[in-house]
């Protein structure tokens, strides 16, 4: 299993620009999220999915979109990048069910808006 | 919805020194606990989990009893190596729709000195 990948490592963009960051998973997991991770603040929920057409808003979601098309992806997409969303971006997946499962992280991704 | 106290950070110690981390939670239902850790440059991973009342979960030397009726969830380890520098998170999860989603504390940052 590869478990959760995402790509680029890497990115940097200029404001207005828009990207998609991708992720993928291969454990069949129903749930997946987006999280971003800003100094002292921890992480934070952007969107996440609880099976595939299905999404939902966490706690930041502005200026972000998502689509669930299928169970292993869950791409992030940027609409109009801005100087604010310059973060370290993680995606999670877990089972869904009774019990509140574990979440598997991916690497995540260093975004930089100029 | 839930969420989490942790101690600031950040922590620092020398090797083999006693670790405590305080975390509180206040959630909907019975959530499952859970502490994951961030070591540098890295995503997250679990480090340990309780599921219920009174259980304790521990891995790497690492333990954390869950506490329902103070709503605790600290985590110990008894003598930390230079390797524990990381930043940990506690996290709860319920179950179902928003609140199955993995809140996480602001991270606690772990120094430890030869």
């Amino acid at each position: 299993n590869a478990g959760v990948t995402q790509t680029p490592k890497f990115q940097v963009l200029k404001t207005g620009q828009s990207m998609t960051l991708q992720c993928a998973q291969d454990m069949n997991h129903e749930y997946m999220s987006w999280y971003r991770q800003d100094p002292g603040m921890g992480l934070r929920l952007i969107h996440y999915s609880v099976g595939a057409g299905i999404t939902d808003q966490g706690e930041v979601p502005n200026g972000y979109n998502v689509s669930r098309s299928t169970t292993e992806d869950f791409p992030l997409r940027l609409l109009s990048a801005a100087p604010s969303q310059t973060s370290v971006y993680f995606c999670a997946s877990s089972y869904s069910g009774s019990l509140p499962y574990e979440q598997y992280f991916g690497p995540g991704t260093r975004l930089t808006v100029t | 919805g839930n969420s989490v106290t942790q101690m600031e950070g950040p922590v620092t110690l020398s090797e083999e020194a006693f670790l405590t981390i305080n975390c509180t939670y206040t959630a909907t239902g019975y959530p499952s606990l859970f502490w994951y850790v961030q070591y540098p440059g890295e995503g997250l991973q679990l480090l340990l989990k309780a599921t219920k009342a009174d259980d304790k979960g521990s891995n790497k030397g690492f333990e954390a009893t869950y506490r329902k009726e103070t709503t605790s969830f600290h985590l110990e380890k008894g003598s930390v190596q230079v390797s524990d520098s990381a930043v940990y998170f506690c996290a709860p999860r319920s179950y179902g729709g928003s609140q199955g989603n993995l809140i996480f504390g602001k991270g606690t940052k772990l120094s430890v000195k030869p």
